[in-house]
């Protein structure tokens, strides 16, 4: 069955940076698009970034733009979002989800969610 | 960019009851829109897709209807497991969220 697992989160402080990862398995990663999503504590959800099966297309949310960055590595099944200069209100839990463009780009997986806390 | 204004954000509810969640998008969607059911420190689970598509395994007690901009899911009988917090999605222009709606036991 289609499993997607985040790791790499944690505390940092402001300014600071920290690399997500997240594994996807039981589906053909290579021919997945994915997003990266977070949720603030007691917030709604919020989508980050956005990524083709090959790379060739890689968007973002205004929030983001410049600051993180999206890749994967089809080889290792793997996806990232390098995070830098991480304030406090990107604390929250970042989620990846599988976006299946058959569907048009409907976000159908979701990870179960890594913490992440910026705070001196 | 598209805004979902979904409401409301809390529905006091009992086992049994039919209730439903509304959900409106600032600009036309046509049928790019998703129900997700999420539990706390859970992922959200995707419910419903296309407006009224219902994921495999999704009871039959949901469903979705709606076109355009204004949209809606029901639970036609609320059961236990369905206390949680629902939340709409656009994909029709990247993804925005609306604000979730906490299904609370009355």
């Amino acid at each position: 069955q289609v499993q997607l697992v985040e790791s790499g989160g944690g505390l940092v402080r402001p300014g600071g940076s920290l690399r997500l990862s997240c594994v996807g398995t039981g589906f053909t990663f290579s021919d997945s698009y994915f997003s990266w999503i977070r949720q603030a504590p007691g917030k709604g959800l919020e989508w980050l970034a956005y990524i083709t099966s090959t790379g060739s297309t890689i968007l973002y949310a205004d929030s983001v733009k410049g600051r993180f960055t999206i890749s994967r590595d089809n080889a290792k099944r793997l996806l990232y979002l390098q995070m830098n200069s991480l304030r406090a209100e990107d604390t929250a839990v970042y989620y990846c989800g599988r976006v299946t463009p058959v569907k048009q780009d409907l976000l159908d997986y979701w990870g179960q969610g890594i913490r992440v806390t910026v705070s001196s | 960019d598209i805004q979902m204004t979904q409401y409301p954000s809390t529905l006091p509810a009992s086992v049994g009851d039919r209730v439903t969640i509304t959900c409106r998008a600032s600009h036309s969607i046509s049928s790019w829109l998703a129900w997700y059911q999420q539990k706390p420190g859970k992922a959200p689970k995707l419910l419903i897709y296309q407006v009224s598509t219902l994921e495999s395994g999704v009871p039959s007690r949901f469903s979705g209807s709606g076109s355009g901009t204004e949209f809606t899911l029901t639970i036609s009988s609320l059961q236990p497991d369905d206390f949680a917090t629902y939340y709409c999605q656009q994909y029709s222009n990247l993804y925005t969220f609306g604000q979730g709606t906490k299904l609370d036991i009355k």
